[in-house]
């Protein structure tokens, strides 16, 4: 099992640009989740899904969306990309009431 | 809503010092509670984890029991080592639907 993966590791992006983030789970979980982290913030949920074809927001979840069009797979994207959503971006899932899983982070840099 | 309030970091340890990481929590029911660690430039792993009042969770050597009465899951272990440095998050899930609630992490650091 390779657990949680997310592509790419790294990115660097105008401000303007758009791009997505891409979460793929093999556990079969329902829930998947998309978090930010910043230097003393903790992490932030941006938006999570409690199955194939849902979305909800978390709680910073402007200049973000989502899609869960497989139950596998879980797409943040970025619109239109803006210096304050610099970040470390990690994917989890989980089953309902189990324990979360993480993916290994992508880390965004808009310039 | 649900929170997680945990000491604030950073901590610097010696090597086979005792370590302590308080953590208290607000939440509505029996929340689930939950300690991940972050090596550095990976994602967050759990470490243990106790799902009810008066459990204790423990692995690698470190322990955290649920207390209900003072709202706390505060982690321990009785000697750190230099490879126990890492960042802290104290974690809840009040149902197993919603999303868990983190603290905002403790750095831990510990020195030969």
């Amino acid at each position: 099992n390779a657990g949680v993966t997310q592509t790419p590791k790294f990115r660097v992006l105008k401000t303007g640009q758009s791009m997505t983030l891409l979460c793929a789970q093999d556990m079969n979980h329902e829930y998947m989740y998309w978090y930010r982290q910043d230097p003393g913030m903790g992490l932030r949920l941006i938006h999570y899904s409690v199955g194939e074809g849902t979305t909800a927001k978390g709680e910073v979840p402007d200049g973000y969306n989502v899609s869960r069009l497989k139950k596998q797979n879980f797409l943040l994207g970025l619109e239109s990309a803006a210096p304050s959503q610099t970040s470390v971006y990690f994917c989890a899932s989980r089953f309902a009431g189990g324990e979360q899983y993480f993916g290994p982070g992508t880390r965004l840099t808009v310039t | 809503g649900d929170s997680v309030t945990q000491m604030e970091g950073p901590v610097t340890l010696s090597e086979e010092a005792f370590l302590t990481i308080n953590c208290t929590y607000t939440a509505t029911g029996y929340p689930s509670l939950f300690w991940y660690v972050q090596y550095p430039g990976e994602g967050l792993q759990l470490l243990l984890k106790a799902t009810k009042a008066d459990d204790k969770g423990s692995n690698k050597g470190f322990e955290a029991t649920y207390r209900k009465e003072t709202t706390s899951f505060h982690l321990e272990k009785g000697s750190v080592q230099v490879s126990d440095s890492a960042v802290y998050f104290c974690a809840l899930s009040s149902t197993g639907n919603t999303p868990l609630v983190f603290g905002k992490g403790t750095r831990l650091s510990v020195i030969a």
